[in-house]
């Protein structure tokens, strides 16, 4: 399954940076669901997206963390002022009506 | 709250080896399961599902799972493991009220030649 693209694969930054990851759902697929995996730690859910609107953010962290899916172009999670904690993989899924979750590759954040 | 537990976090195996992974789930209405795969370094990518008739569902790579909804399980099971079956598996429930899937923490599972 080639079809959800997330990017940057690898990203790397510094304490206080903001990191921006990127996800494009599978062609005509409206639902985006962003997890992050931490070693030992399984899926954790984050946010649902659709086009549009934040659906439920229930497992987002309060500050510093944020999503969108707008109207054109992909989903972004957004974290601000990155601290070493936050380090993980981010993978992003997208489902054409919630049937079934299609994953992307993941994006492996690493803050030093 | 919804959850999902996966019991075994790492289970060993030899090849030809049956298989055998639990997964129960705390939701009472109707539920979607699903059984995800992760081989080394790639995506997860879907195993097998259930939404609904025959409880037994099979998968691919000989893979099955069968729903007992008085025991709110949907275990994995192979027959015969192989080294290539060497990965992390996680279980997922979407309760049919609503949008959400919940996974269990999942289980690595090594198979050894």
């Amino acid at each position: 399954n080639a079809g959800v693209m997330q990017n940057p694969r690898h990203l790397v930054r510094r304490r206080g940076q903001e990191a921006r990851l990127r996800c494009s759902p599978m062609k005509g697929h409206s639902h985006v669901y962003w997890y992050r995996q931490l070693p030992e730690e399984g899926l954790k859910f984050m946010v649902y997206l659709q086009k549009e609107n934040i659906i439920d953010e229930s497992g987002m962290p309060k500050e510093r963390f944020s999503a969108e899916f707008p109207k054109e172009g992909p989903s972004i999670l957004r974290i601000q002022q990155v601290v070493r904690g936050d380090s993980a993989a981010y993978f992003c899924a997208s489902s054409i009506n919630t049937g079934e979750l299609f994953f992307g590759e993941g994006s492996r954040l690493t803050v030093l | 709250a919804q959850s999902v537990s996966q019991h075994n976090h790492h289970v060993i195996l030899s090849e030809a080896a049956s298989l055998e992974l639990g997964c129960n789930y705390s939701y009472g209405g109707t539920v979607n399961l699903f059984w995800y795969v992760q081989y080394p370094g790639q995506h997860l990518q879907l195993l097998l599902k259930y939404f609904s008739g025959d409880p037994l569902v099979k998968g691919i790579k000989g893979f099955e799972a069968e729903f007992i909804k008085s025991k709110f399980s949907f275990n994995l099971r192979k027959p015969s493991v192989q080294w290539s079956d060497t990965a992390e598996y996680f279980c997922a429930v979407r309760p049919n009220t609503g949008n959400q899937f919940y996974f269990g923490t999942g289980t690595s599972l090594t198979v050894i030649p």
